[in-house]
């Protein structure tokens, strides 16, 4: 067990339409990241939120965005989805400062995402 | 250049054998993390253990502990009396530099481990 919980576990959607990823994080922890694993490769990192705003973001198209909350927990938002969207989404959250054991970096078990 | 490199695609151990997984690495940083991840069939992945670049002594955690040579920028993992259930993909990364929130991890290609009965 993590603490990082993601929902929903498994969904379809078709090709254009839209769709938003939940992550709620390990408690204390106020940095979330996002990460895109496509099936037979390693996650590549999407963006990441730190105190709400985005403090860093990989190669990918604006239809990629995010929030996150008060509370820490965050949302992956994808428009106009494409067939190579499909993949497996990971979220992962830690502390802010390496002192408070910012090497600890966990994920949650993931968003299996099929567009068709 | 890949930041993280994993030449074992797959591999094979005996049930109670000690098995190592290499990882390679590269950066300009001289402040940088590495990481070792288990990924089941599930989804999940499940933090295996930890090396900061300055630290002096290779990391353990229980069964695993990683062979870190700075030098060469290698960062294997060494898991000791494997198990069934560590048959898995097995996924190194790299965060780089100290910045404060910062998580974002290079990932290689990752391992793929079976453990033989």
């Amino acid at each position: 067990e993590t603490g990082v919980t993601q929902s929903p576990t498994h969904l379809i959607k078709t090709r254009g339409q839209q769709v938003t990823l939940r992550c709620s994080s390990q408690s204390g922890h106020n940095t979330v990241s996002w990460y895109q694993q496509a099936l037979g490769q390693g996650p590549q990192f999407i963006f990441q939120y730190y105190r709400e705003e985005e403090n860093g973001r990989g190669n990918f198209p604006p239809r990629f965005s995010g929030l996150q909350f008060p509370n820490y927990s965050s949302e992956l938002n994808v428009n106009a989805l494409e067939l190579d969207d499909s993949a497996l989404y990971l979220c992962a959250s830690s502390p802010d400062t390496l002192s408070r054991g910012g090497n600890t970096i966990y994920f949650g078990e993931g968003s299996w995402l099929t567009v068709v | 250049a890949q930041k993280i490199t994993q030449t074992q695609p797959g591999m094979f151990v005996q049930e109670k054998e000690a098995v190592t997984l290499d990882c390679t690495y590269d950066t300009s940083d001289q402040s940088y993390g590495l990481f070792w991840y288990k990924q089941p069939s599930s989804g999940e992945m499940i933090f295996l253990i930890y090396q900061g670049s300055y630290d002096e002594q290779n990391a353990t955690e229980g069964r695993y502990s990683l062979n870190f040579q700075k030098a060469r920028k290698s960062a294997n993992l060494v898991i000791s009396a494997s198990q069934l259930g560590d048959s898995a993909m097995y996924f190194c990364a790299m965060r780089e530099g100290r910045r404060t929130g910062a998580n974002n991890l290079f990932f290689g290609t990752g391992t793929r481990l079976t453990v033989i009965p």
